[in-house]
């Protein structure tokens, strides 16, 4: 099975810290996602890559960025943390092509005071 | 924007009862898929289903597709509280990649 590991499980930052979230797969995977969850809203896409050095913006890629050197490894930043990204963050991963489900990650739940 | 609407939000029933849960949509899909996600934990694919009309099994949970591909239903035979957790139905449209997530159904069962 693949597993997909998010570095941390709960974080608290400080308002205008910059934050990294980072997950790992131990599959060749090429498609990899980043989603937050809030009550009420569902899961929003932030970015995805398709492919090592490649990303494309999701839904809400406002205050946000990413970056993946290795294909094995997709970082989420929050390049200066505000209260409204405060949230549970989900990294997940996807073999191509049309009918492959998602492999999720445990999630990271973010608190930024 | 396509969009899938879940229904019932919340619900939550006595261990030995049915359920149904829907995931309905104005767009087209060309696959859905079924997840549940348990408290503290990222979803776990349960189901995907590709073809207008089709229905899976999968022990007591049936799921089905609707034959215009633009809604699905999850129905669990007599619910029992390891069945507990939000489902979550996911819709990909054009793209390769994207999946369009619902809000999700909550469901507890009650021993």
């Amino acid at each position: 099975d693949v597993k997909v590991t998010q570095s941390s499980r709960y974080l608290v930052k400080r308002t205008g810290e910059k934050v990294f979230l980072e997950c790992v797969q131990d599959m060749d995977h090429e498609n990899m996602f980043w989603y937050r969850q809030d009550p009420g809203l569902g899961l929003r896409l932030i970015y995805f890559s398709y492919d090592v050095k490649m990303k494309e913006k999701g839904d809400i890629p406002e205050g946000y960025s990413v970056s993946r050197e290795k294909k094995e490894r997709f970082s989420l930043i929050l390049e200066s943390a505000s209260t409204n990204q405060t949230s549970m963050y989900l990294c997940a991963t996807q073999l191509p092509g049309g009918l492959y489900g998602y492999t999720f990650g445990s999630g990271t739940r973010l608190t930024v005071v | 924007t396509q969009l899938l609407e879940q229904s019932p939000q919340f619900l939550s029933i006595q261990e030995g009862e049915n359920l149904t849960v829907y995931c309905n949509s104005s767009s087209v899909f060309s696959s859905l898929q079924w997840y549940r996600q348990e408290p503290g934990e990222g979803p776990v694919l349960l189901v995907t289903v590709v073809t207008g009309g089709e229905v899976k099994k999968l022990k007591r949970l049936t799921f089905q597709f609707g034959d215009a591909r633009k809604d699905s239903s999850l129905h669990i035979t007599a619910a029992q509280p390891g069945d507990t957790g939000l489902y979550l139905c996911a819709g990909r449209g054009g793209s390769n990649y994207k999946l369009t997530f619902g809000k999700g159904t909550l469901l507890t069962v009650n021993p």
